[in-house]
């Protein structure tokens, strides 16, 4: 049963567009919830994280926002660039086990120039 | 310092053999996970080192998975008899610690395919 889910699996942007990846999770026991961006031939790398004790968090062009009644939280990019173009996950954690991830099976974003 | 560094980038290998890879952390790092990402995947957690305790093996798929952490610092995952089904990228992670707010980098992965 998968923890995390994750849409679209791809996504076609504009370059000044906004790019936004939904997730949806079950177990209300998890209490941290980041995005991860992956390019080509690399490892993830964390991008933005968010904790349920607050509903949107904000760094640069990209914005986490969390509805803790609907189990749901998304990733907002804001004026996508091209450099933008990548795989991303969302992922979500509990308790001590702070980095043991269930991870959404990713959205592939690309964004045209 | 370096990030955390896998071997082999590339495995090849054929049904049935045995595989090791290879995973050094972030120096002073004392958590090591390994996840699998198998094509058009997310991330699957397989295990989970934290200093001298008892790894948390809960998410390797058989019995013909096993990893060991030597020393507190290198890591390998080792696959019996591989099948098919093992195709994937095998990525390995560290933090500081396995504790909050500790953020975890992962290396960029070994790609396995089983011919």
């Amino acid at each position: 049963q998968q923890q995390v889910k994750q849409s679209p699996q791809s996504l076609i942007v504009q370059k000044g567009g906004i790019s936004i990846i939904n997730c949806a999770y079950e177990n209300t026991a998890f209490d941290y919830f980041p995005w991860y961006q992956q390019f080509p031939g690399k490892g993830p790398a964390l991008l933005i994280a968010i904790r349920p004790d607050v509903s949107e968090k904000k760094e640069g062009r990209f914005t986490i926002s969390f509805n803790k009644s609907a189990k749901q939280f998304s990733l907002h990019i804001m004026d996508s660039q091209p450099g933008d173009s990548a795989t991303y996950f969302c992922a979500a954690s509990r308790g001590h086990n702070f980095n043991k991830f269930y991870f959404g099976s990713g959205t592939k974003l690309n964004v045209k120039p | 310092g370096a990030g955390v560094s896998q071997s082999p980038s590339n495995k090849v290998t054929e049904k049935g053999k045995d595989v090791e890879l290879r995973c050094d952390p972030i120096s002073g790092h004392t958590a090591l996970y390994w996840y699998r990402q198998s094509l058009g995947q997310g991330l699957e957690f397989l295990i989970y080192f934290q200093g001298n305790s008892a790894p948390d093996k809960s998410g390797l798929p058989s019995d013909r998975f096993s990893a060991e952490r030597t020393g507190g610092s290198v890591s390998t995952l080792t696959i019996q008899r591989t099948q098919q089904e093992d195709s994937a990228v095998y990525l390995c992670a560290s933090s500081l610690e396995g504790g909050r707010s500790t953020e975890a980098f992962f290396g960029q992965g070994t790609r396995l395919t089983v011919v």
